[in-house]
C-alpha cells in the first residue's frame, strides 16, 4: 500500500545527543515535509523540499537538520541544539505544482527527552 | 503574512447533535487553497476536504458540509449527526502559492469531543 511511513514511533532521547528521525514515502511525491507539534498548537514547518538534494528552512529550523538524497527518504536530526526537543513531529509529502494538492501525513514520531 | 485562527478550543456534544466547527483566515494571495485535517488520538493527520479560492461553491459529503466565505474570510466545517467516531482535533489550514511546495500554515486546531 502506498503511505508514508514514519519510526520510530517513540523515541528517548538523552540531554545533549543527536537523534535521527526517519520518513520514507512511496507515493512518487516530489516534496516532503517536517512539521512539529506541540500540545494545544497547530502543526509548525521545520523543514520542507521539493526535489531531490534540495531543502529550505520552516518556519522553526534551529536546531534541526535535514537532507534529501533520495526522493523516498527526508530524515529529520534533532541536534543537540535544540533547546526544547520534547514534541510530536509529523513527515508529510505531497505532489508539487498545478493545483494546490493536499499533503499526506504519516504517523508521527513522539520524541521524549529524558 | 497568512493566519489561520480556530477560537474554538474544545467542543463537547451529546451523540446525534450536529456541531459547527469555526475557521478565519487571512491572507494577501488572491489565490490559495484551504484544507480541514482530523487527529484521531493515533496521531495521524487525516485529510478531509480541499477548497480552492476561486470556487465558493459549499460541499456536502455524506454527515460533513463545508461553508467557505470569501467575504468573512472563514471555511467553516459542520458535522451532522455527529458519532463518537467522530471524536478527534481538526486542523483547519490554509496554503498560498498552491503551485510550488508551499507551507501549509495551521490553526491551533478544535478538539471535539462526542459522548453518549
Amino acid at each position: 500500500d502506498g503511505g508514508i511511513t514514519q519510526s520510530p514511533k517513540y523515541l528517548f532521547r538523552k540531554e545533549g545527543q543527536n537523534v535521527t528521525l526517519s520518513c520514507e514515502q512511496n507515493l512518487n511525491h516530489d516534496a516532503m515535509y517536517w512539521y512539529r507539534q506541540d500540545p494545544g498548537q497547530g502543526l509548525r514547518l521545520i523543514y520542507y523540499s521539493q526535489i531531490v538534494n534540495d531543502f529550505q528552512k520552516g518556519d522553526i529550523a534551529e536546531g534541526y537538520s535535514v537532507s534529501r538524497e533520495k526522493k523516498e527518504s527526508f530524515p529529520l536530526t534533532v541536534t543537540s541544539a535544540q533547546k526544547n526537543p520534547t514534541a510530536f513531529y509529523l513527515c508529510a509529502s505531497s505532489i508539487t505544482g498545478g493545483t494546490g494538492t493536499e499533503a499526506f501525513f504519516g504517523q508521527g514520531t513522539r520524541l521524549t527527552v529524558v | 503574512a497568512q493566519k489561520v485562527t480556530q477560537a474554538q478550543t474544545e467542543i463537547s456534544v451529546v451523540e446525534k447533535e450536529d456541531v459547527t466547527l469555526d475557521c478565519v483566515y487571512e491572507t494577501r494571495d488572491t489565490t490559495y487553497y484551504l484544507f480541514w485535517y482530523k487527529q484521531p488520538p493515533s496521531g495521524e493527520l487525516v485529510f478531509l476536504i480541499r477548497r480552492n479560492s476561486f470556487d465558493e461553491q459549499n460541499e456536502i459529503s455524506g454527515r460533513y458540509s463545508w461553508n467557505f466565505q470569501k467575504s468573512t474570510s472563514s471555511f467553516n466545517f459542520t458535522i451532522t449527526a455527529s458519532q463518537v467516531v467522530d471524536s478527534a482535533v481538526y486542523f483547519c489550514a490554509l496554503k498560498e502559492d498552491p503551485g510550488t511546495a508551499s507551507k501549509l500554515t495551521f490553526g491551533t486546531g478544535t478538539r471535539l469531543q462526542v459522548t453518549l
